[in-house]
């Protein structure tokens, strides 16, 4: 069955980089994009962006556009989120999620474990 | 803020059914038929119970439906059980550079 299981939890100073990692197994890889989508505590969803690891093709959600940055490796079936510049605001739930294209009802079927990032001096 | 508005909470009696409603804009959940909603318990990630407004995924219980008007979609539970308690998102596609847009989360309590 479909797993997506993300990289442990992290603590990271204001100012540095984070990278989480999200391994997927139980599907082809290749067949479906991977959003990110991140949970600050006691607050709703909110949708970074999008992968597609058939070919490397990346989205993002504009307040992330140039702090962010997705990549996936096909040949072990991760892919990987860098939010760089971290502040006490990046301190959140970082979710990656497999999501159904807009052709075939733009939802999210199934999604990782979660990601703890702290911001924290 | 979130894109789409839900209320922060609802509560009903077991046995029971509730409404949840996700009021959007012209630019997401008046315009597609994407709407989407999830079911979060505590510490928990998401979990997908509707799609397209009112599909269901296999395993979803028959209890959990879904409809939308103009740009409010709702999402119905019936037959209220105490695992019900969680919060619940809605979620709709937007297009553009905004891509997908979330609702704050309702939180259901089971009286």
């Amino acid at each position: 069955q479909v797993h997506l299981v993300e990289s442990g939890a992290a603590t990271e100073k204001p100012g540095a980089s984070v990278r989480v990692s999200c391994k997927a197994s139980g599907y082809k890889f290749i067949a479906y994009y991977l959003h990110w989508v991140r949970q600050a505590p006691g607050q709703g969803l909110e949708w970074m962006g999008e992968i597609n690891p058939r070919n490397s093709e990346t989205k993002s959600a504009q307040k992330f556009q140039g702090r962010v940055t997705m990549t996936s490796d096909t040949s072990i079936s991760t892919a990987f989120l860098e939010l760089r510049t971290l502040t006490s605001e990046d301190t959140a739930v970082y979710y990656c999620a497999r999501y159904r294209d807009f052709g075939s009802g733009s939802y999210y079927d199934f999604w990782g474990q979660g990601t703890l990032v702290t911001v924290s001096s | 803020q979130s894109a789409l508005t839900q209320p922060a909470s609802v509560s009903g009696s077991s046995g029971q059914s509730i409404t949840i409603s996700c009021s959007g804009t012209s630019s997401d959940a008046a315009t597609y038929h994407l709407v989407s909603w999830y079911q979060q318990h505590p510490g928990k990630a998401p979990q997908l119970l509707i799609y397209e407004v009112n599909k269901r995924p296999s395993g979803v219980s028959d209890r959990f439906s879904g409809s939308k008007s103009g740009s409010t979609a709702s999402l119905t539970i019936s037959g209220l059980q105490t695992e019900d308690e969680a919060v619940y998102i809605c979620c709709s596609y937007a297009g553009g550079n905004t891509f997908v847009v979330f609702g704050g989360g309702t939180r259901l309590t089971v009286i």
